[in-house]
Parts: C-alpha cells; structure tokens; sequence
C-alpha cells in the first residue's frame, strides 16, 4: 500500500535550515508529483510547492522563493524539503503528500503524517 | 491568490445527524475543489475532489456539492469515526490555497 514516512521532529534557532525527508513506498516514486503543505499552529494549511519525481521540477509559493530548496533521490524513492534562514513563524507541522493520479487536478490522495517543526532561541 | 472561507468554525453535533459544511472562495474556481478530512496526529485525507467526486474508499455518506464560488460537504448520519477537522483546498491555479478548517465535534 501506498506509504509516505516522514523524519522526526526538530527543533532549530532561528537562522539555522531544516532538512525534512519523505520516504515513499507502494507506489512508483517517478510516475508521481509530492508536495509540501504546512501546518502553523492556529492557522489554515499552507501550500509550499512541489517536485516532479520523474525530473525533479520544482514549483515554489512565492512567499518561500530563495528559502525552500525540494529534492528527490530516486534510488531511495525520497522526497526532501529544505528550509533555510528559519524564523519563529516557520514553527508548523510539515506534510509530504502525493499528487493524485488525475487528467489535471492538483489535489493529493496520500500523505504522510508530518514533521513537527520548531524554531525557538 | 484565492481565498478559501470556511463557515462554521465548528460544528457540534450528535452521531447519526447530517451536517453540511460550506466553502467559499474569493473568486471563481469552477470545479476545482478538494475537501480533506484530518484527524489529531494524522496527515489530511482525501474525502471529495472535483467538487463532488468521491476519492477511493470514502464511503457514500459523504457528498460534495458545489461550483464557482460556494461549495459544500455533506455527512449524512455522522458517524463517532466522523469527528474530526474538514478543509477545503482549491487547485483553481497558483498558490493552491486551504480553507482554515471546520472542527466537527462530538455534542
């Protein structure tokens, strides 16, 4: 079955880059898109970006652009995501998802079950 | 970039009761709607995508309804697995965006 497993949580200082990874099983990692949504505490999911397993496109939010770095490495089938120059507002729960198999659509049938983030002095 | 309103924050009802929950974006995004269900410690699920099409195995109580602007989740009789945090996400075009959730809660 389809699984995405996530690194444990870290906790960071500001300034510092966090490294989260996505390892994925059950499915071919190159025939699918993942992409990175947060969760901030009290607020609404936020989008990231994606990364294409098959050639490792990228597309960031561009509030994140110079600060988020996505990757794969195909022969482990892992997707990670890179976060530099950390602020206290980047302390959220971090989703690895799969884009849906779909004509088009951009939503995520399977996700992992989140990193935990903090960045505290 | 599109934003996703979600009403009401919460929600409590009692199991075997039917709950309608609403999503509203800023401006039209045709079809292109996806509703998740979350759970504490878990990931999102995908429960509803093209505003009404079922993902697989979510099973028939749930219902989606909707299109351009006002959308909407159905849970016909609740049942206690139920309880939990619904959003709604649009894929309208960029950034994909998320409604901030509907807590629904046990009575």
């Amino acid at each position: 079955q389809v699984q995405l497993v996530q690194s444990g949580a870290e906790m960071k200082k500001p300034g510092a880059t966090v490294k989260v990874s996505c390892k994925a099983s059950g499915y071919t990692f190159t025939s699918y898109y993942i992409t990175w949504v947060r969760h901030v505490p009290g607020q609404g999911l936020e989008w990231m970006g994606w990364i294409s397993g098959y050639d490792g496109k990228t597309k960031y939010e561009q509030s994140l652009q110079g600060r988020v770095i996505m990757t794969t490495d195909t022969p482990t089938s892992t997707a990670y995501m890179e976060l530099r120059n950390l602020r206290s507002d980047d302390t959220a729960v971090y989703y690895c998802a799969r884009r849906a198999p779909s004509s088009g659509g951009w939503y995520f049938d399977f996700w992992g079950r989140g990193t935990l983030v903090t960045v505290s002095s | 970039e599109i934003v996703m309103t979600q009403s009401p924050a919460t929600l409590s009802v009692s199991p075997g009761e039917r709950v309608t929950l609403s999503c509203r974006a800023s401006q039209t995004i045709s079809f292109n709607l996806a509703w998740y269900q979350q759970k504490p410690g878990q990931g999102p699920r995908l429960l509803i995508y093209d505003a009404s099409t079922r993902a697989t195995g979510i099973p028939d109580r749930f219902s989606g309804s909707g299109s351009g602007t006002e959308f909407t989740l159905t849970i016909n009789s609740l049942q206690s697995e139920d309880f939990a945090v619904y959003f709604c996400q649009h894929f309208n075009d960029w950034p994909l965006t998320f409604g901030a959730g509907t807590k629904v809660e046990i009575k």
